[in-house]
């Protein structure tokens, strides 16, 4: 168990529409990261929120905004939605593992993720 | 240029048996860490192993160790006396810079998918 939780598991939306996706993990977690995960692909990185502000983004349009709340859950917002949007929508929750090799490295917990249908 | 290449898109095991999923990966930055993790049907990403670039042994979870080649650029994951609930999809992913609770961005490869046999 991650302790992270995603809501709603499944998700049908008509292109054009507006979605938004929710994320929930454990307290302390400060930092959120949003992926999207096409059919057969690796994950790709949609952004990073740390104590409530964006402090990295990947090669994702404006129409994907997001939010993080103090009570450590956080929204991924899609705007305009477009065919393409069809994917699993994966947050993930940073936290200190302590490694193997005896350094403590940040590393991303996965919640069980959103799969949204764009029809 | 990938900066995560996985070459197997699939691989066969027989249960109880070794296998080795293959990575191989691309950055100028001395500093970075090499993550696997197991997808299952079900969708979720579990995370299996950690390997950061200044790591002097090669990284151990139970039946998951990592042979890091730094030279070679290479990042295999081992997966000792295999079970038929190691069937599901392998990530190798990469995070570029010290981490920590700076921008953490995963880089995932395309996955290899694994099928253990009885």
């Amino acid at each position: 168990e991650t302790g992270v939780t995603q809501s709603p598991t499944h998700l049908i939306k008509t292109r054009g529409q507006q979605v938004t996706l929710r994320c929930s993990s454990q307290s302390g977690h400060n930092t959120v990261s949003w992926y999207q995960q096409a059919l057969g692909q690796g994950p790709q990185f949609i952004f990073q929120y740390y104590r409530e502000e964006e402090n990295g983004r990947g090669n994702f349009p404006p129409r994907f905004s997001g939010l993080q709340f103090p009570n450590y859950s956080s929204e991924l917002n899609v705007n305009a939605l477009e065919l393409d949007d069809s994917a699993l929508y994966l947050c993930a929750s940073s936290f200190p593992l302590l490694t193997s090799g005896g350094s403590l490295q940040e590393t991303q917990y996965f919640g069980p993720g959103t799969r949204l249908l764009v029809l | 240029a990938q900066k995560i290449t996985q070459t197997q898109p699939g691989m066969f095991v027989q249960e109880k048996e070794a296998v080795t999923l293959d990575c191989t990966y691309d950055t100028s930055d001395p500093s970075y860490g090499l993550f696997w993790y197991k997808q299952p049907s079900s969708g979720e990403m579990i995370f299996l192993i950690y390997q950061g670039s200044y790591d002097q042994q090669n990284a151990t979870e139970g039946r998951y160790s990592l042979n890091f080649q730094k030279a070679r650029k290479s990042a295999n994951l081992v997966i000792s006396a295999s079970q038929l609930g190691d069937s599901a999809m392998y990530f190798c992913a990469m995070r570029e810079g010290q981490g920590g609770t700076s921008y953490g961005k995963l880089t995932f490869g395309q996955g290899t998918i694994l099928t253990v046999h009885p």
